[in-house]
């Protein structure tokens, strides 16, 4: 069974630029749910996407949007990037209203 | 709305020793869950252990155990026997039953080094 993967690891961007993140869900799991991690902080919820919908969001702008495809993987998207956007982007999958989710390793953006 | 708070930034603790790492949370719903989840150097989230509100008795896995306060709202972690690979951020995170999402809220975390 493979497991949550994300991409790229690393990526470096500038202010005012646009950002995709990747993320492939664990096989079976319909549910992705993105989290952005400040250094030094715990992970705080972005959006949570079902069925290629999205079903859930926390508070961020929306300049931060996404995508869910028909395989359940997920991209995040981030609009006009400014410095504090900066961070470990995380993902995770479950199945339907699944109790448990399964995290990425994360992709680490620094803007500049 | 909910809240999580780890007041312990940083832990340390000797190999084979027992160590406890502390969360309280805020909420006014009755029924809820709660995880502790590990974060090593290589970044990815990994499920410690899980409680359910509604259940009294307290999550057991291995060498990790929970103590489940729910009236006080605190949900500590204890570890056994200590082994040098538990070191790692960990977060102590809520998620409530109802709604249309899984969201997490984290804490901020707790640093625990495991001294040889």
């Amino acid at each position: 069974e493979t497991g949550v993967t994300q991409s790229p690891t690393h990526l470096i961007k500038t202010r005012g630029q646009q950002v995709t993140l990747r993320c492939s869900s664990q096989s079976g799991h319909n549910t992705v749910s993105w989290y952005q991690q400040a250094l030094g902080q715990g992970p705080q919820f972005i959006f949570q996407y079902y069925r290629e919908e999205e079903n859930g969001r926390g508070n961020f702008p929306p300049r931060f949007s996404g995508l869910q495809f028909p395989n359940y993987s997920s991209e995040l998207n981030v609009n006009a990037l400014e410095l504090d956007d900066s961070a470990l982007y995380l993902c995770a999958s479950s199945r339907t209203s699944g109790l448990v989710q399964f995290f990425g390793p994360g992709t680490r953006l620094t803007v500049l | 709305a909910q809240t999580v708070t780890q007041s312990q930034p940083e832990m340390s603790v000797q190999e084979a020793e027992t160590v406890t790492l502390s969360c309280t949370y805020d909420t006014s719903e009755s029924d809820y869950y709660l995880f502790w989840y590990k974060q090593p150097p290589s970044r990815q989230m990994i499920l410690v252990i899980r409680q359910e509100a509604y259940k009294q008795q307290n999550a057991t896995e291995n060498r990790f155990s929970v103590n489940f306060q729910k009236a006080a709202k605190s949900f500590s972690l204890k570890i056994s026997d200590s082994q040098l690979g538990d070191a790692a951020m960990y977060f102590c995170a809520y998620r409530s039953k109802g709604g249309a999402t899984n969201k997490l809220i984290f804490g901020t975390g707790t640093l625990l080094a495991v001294q040889p």
